[in-house]
């Protein structure tokens, strides 16, 4: 598709479930980020994909969380035994890398709205 | 200190007029500068992007400070549509190119 599109766009599950959230992003782009918000509050970030290096985690809030990029294309982000902190919008974006016009410009997903009850 | 920082706002400003506001980042090996804007419950969006001479964008004009590691973004006869959150968005090259998003300074225009 033309532009990064995320699934679920909204998922209501009950304490304790197990949650994933589906990014796919723009074909070709080698670059991709997931982000959590809360409501009201600004972007925090969770994992970061480029290409075939290693993943840069360092925003995992806890080993609850987790993430898999198969074949440098779709993303999937793993929520075990939700809290209810962890209710807030997922965001995923996407963009391709280099220094040509256009390069490093993040194009987002309208994101899965997640509640846990 | 956080890698990008921007003063939360809000700023209020009245219909018409002019607002500024910076973003600051730490890292003096950043390269690519970016003003995000995100509406109420949606996604950001590409604003502009900064480049070292400066830019403008109709009413919207982005500068870039290397020395003071700042950069800007000017808001000219404002719009009520221009209410939204901007967000500043930096370049980390010793990280895989990784870029990072300001808290993201809210503006409100009202009539």
């Amino acid at each position: 598709g033309a532009g990064v599109s995320q699934s679920p766009s909204n998922k209501v599950t009950e304490k304790g479930k197990d949650v994933e959230l589906r990014c796919d992003p723009i074909s070709g782009h080698t670059a991709l980020y997931w982000y959590r918000q809360s409501l009201g509050q600004g972007l925090e970030f969770l994992i970061y994909f480029q290409g075939n290096s290693a993943p840069d985690k360092s925003g995992l809030p806890s080993d609850r969380f987790s993430a898999e990029r198969t074949g440098g294309s779709v993303s999937t982000l793993t929520i075990q035994r939700t809290q209810q902190e962890d209710s807030a919008v997922y965001l995923c974006a996407s963009s391709s890398k280099g220094i040509a016009s256009g390069a490093n410009v993040l194009t987002f997903g309208a994101g899965s709205r997640l509640t846990v009850l | 200190r956080k890698e990008v920082e921007q003063d939360p706002g809000p700023f209020n400003v009245p219909e018409g007029a002019t607002v500024a506001f910076n973003c600051t980042y730490s890292n003096s090996a950043s390269q690519s500068f970016f003003w995000y804007r995100q509406d109420c419950r949606k996604e950001p969006k590409l604003l502009m992007s900064v480049y070292s001479s400066g830019n403008e964008d109709g009413r919207f004009t982005a500068q870039l400070n290397r020395a003071s590691q700042y950069i800007s973004l000017l808001i000219r006869d404002s719009k009520l549509s221009d209410s939204a959150t901007y967000l500043c968005v930096v370049n980390n090259r010793a990280a895989g190119n990784k870029l990072t998003f300001g808290g993201g300074t809210r503006v409100l225009v009202k009539p």
